[in-house]
């Protein structure tokens, strides 16, 4: 069975300093990663995906991602916060080799709270 | 363009209205889904539309009946619904058969309490 873990349900981080959410997988075959935000009463909004190749993937508002296949984890991370990044990230994985639907398992979400 | 549009935001009903939830996309996607989110959770799949067939129902009650009229619009029937089922309702779009390309586009949702 696929599962996705965010082992911290929040991570708080001043302005200005590194930002990292965490995800780690358990999955049968090779992984598509993908991180979304959701802002308050918001729709999930798509920040990056990894499906093969680099395995440093550089997605939207200055966030990027590194894919671990060792250690099957795909951290999230922001040189530098700012405030606006307060937000809920999902964390969420598909495996096409035994998913014909697109379905996407997510993790179970970090609150990122970033103060000034 | 990577948009998705629900309407209404917002829907307040009894539990013996007959109400819809509309989605539009005009990105070419022909994979389009619905899903149920609680407050601080992560959404939970409920139907999967690929070429306007309806592909993946997660054992949904029949109280939801989707439609997919055609490729661009997807809809949502509720009818007799429960408290418990006031929720946030997502719909998301993808390509679909081209796996590097299948990424989910979410609309804003409809925020729907059910009294």
């Amino acid at each position: 069975a696929q599962s996705v873990a965010q082992p911290e349900d929040q991570v708080n981080v001043a302005e200005g300093n590194p930002l990292t959410v965490k995800c780690t997988y358990s999955v049968s075959g090779n992984p598509y990663l993908f991180w979304y935000v959701q802002y308050p009463n918001r729709g999930l909004q798509f920040l990056l995906k990894y499906i093969t190749g680099d395995n440093l993937v550089k997605g939207s508002y200055g966030f990027e991602a590194e894919f671990n296949k060792s250690q099957t984890s795909f951290h999230l991370k922001k040189p530098s916060a700012l405030v606006s990044d307060s937000a809920l990230y999902f964390c969420a994985v598909r495996v096409p080799a035994t998913d014909s639907w697109g379905k996407l398992q997510f993790g179970a979400g970090t609150q990122v709270v970033v103060t000034p | 363009d990577t948009e998705v549009t629900q309407t209404p935001k917002h829907l307040v009903m009894g539990m013996t209205n007959k109400k819809s939830l509309k989605c539009e996309q005009h990105m070419g996607h022909r994979a389009m889904y619905w899903y149920k989110q609680k407050a601080k959770k992560p959404p939970e799949l409920m139907f999967v539309y690929s070429y306007e067939k309806l592909s993946i129902n997660e054992s949904v009650p029949s109280r939801f009946s989707p439609e997919c009229p055609n490729s661009s619009l997807l809809n949502l029937h509720l009818h007799a619904l429960q408290p418990e089922d006031s929720a946030l309702y997502l719909c998301a779009s993808s390509h679909f058969g081209q796996a590097t390309k299948e990424t989910q586009y979410f609309g804003p949702g409809t925020r729907l309490l059910v009294l």
